[in-house]
């Protein structure tokens, strides 16, 4: 079976840290990647997606980047972190062809900016 | 384009008593739709979609879900709801590799 895997689960960083928050899928191959953001509990937006290693599309421009360096990985990062990155970022995976697929979710990562 | 709907920001009901949760459909093409369901600080969990086929769909937890074409909507349903169904609820629609998810709707089950 598959599993999805994200850490940390919090995080409190100071505006103008670095950030780096990892993605990890078991049990399949090439899956489609995403990453999301949800801002007081309620609405999800769609950051970054992949469909393959070194492959990321972007949502929403803004103050973080995506990286996929191995088939099931998928890193979300920034270089210096806004109040306004505050929330809770969830990770997704799906299969790649065929579809349409549905995507299954992460624990997701609490992110305090402070 | 495809996005979804769901018209109640919350919904209250009383345990036992069958639980509806809206979500209205604007797509073009096939739709192809999905819930969710997030409990307190946790990830999504997929319950159910229609690709095609069968109006009615079953998913987990013993929810299903009706979809209806003349009137555009998905409707999400338990015909007895428990206390633990207490959660944040998304309605999603499909497009390409991405789904666009409705604003969800708070789901208290009352004992």
């Amino acid at each position: 079976s598959q599993t999805i895997h994200q850490w940390p689960a919090t995080l409190v960083q100071p505006v103008g840290s670095p950030l780096s928050l990892e993605c990890t899928v078991e049990g399949t191959s090439n899956p489609n990647l995403y990453w999301y953001r949800q801002a007081a509990g309620r609405g999800l937006q769609l950051l970054f997606y992949s469909v393959g290693i070194g492959q990321i599309s972007s949502e929403v421009p803004q103050n973080l980047s995506a990286s996929r360096p191995q088939d099931r990985q998928f890193i979300l990062s920034s270089k210096k972190l806004l109040l306004s990155d505050s929330g809770f970022y969830l990770c997704a995976w799906s299969l790649w062809a065929g579809g349409p697929y549905e995507q299954y979710f992460g624990p997701g990562t609490r992110l305090t900016v402070t | 384009a495809q996005s979804v709907a769901q018209p109640e920001d919350q919904v209250n009901v009383a345990e036992g008593n069958p639980l509806t949760v809206k979500c209205t459909y604007s797509v073009s093409g096939n739709p192809y739709l999905f819930w969710y369901v997030q409990y307190p600080n946790r990830g999504l969990q997929f319950l159910l979609k229609y690709i095609t086929g069968d109006n009615l769909v079953k998913g987990s937890y013993g929810f299903e879900a009706e979809f209806n074409k003349s009137q555009t909507s998905f409707h999400l349903k338990k015909p007895s709801a428990l206390v633990s169904d207490s959660a944040l609820y998304f309605c999603a629609s499909s497009n390409d590799y991405k789904l666009s998810f409705g604003a969800g709707t708070t789901v208290t089950v009352r004992a």
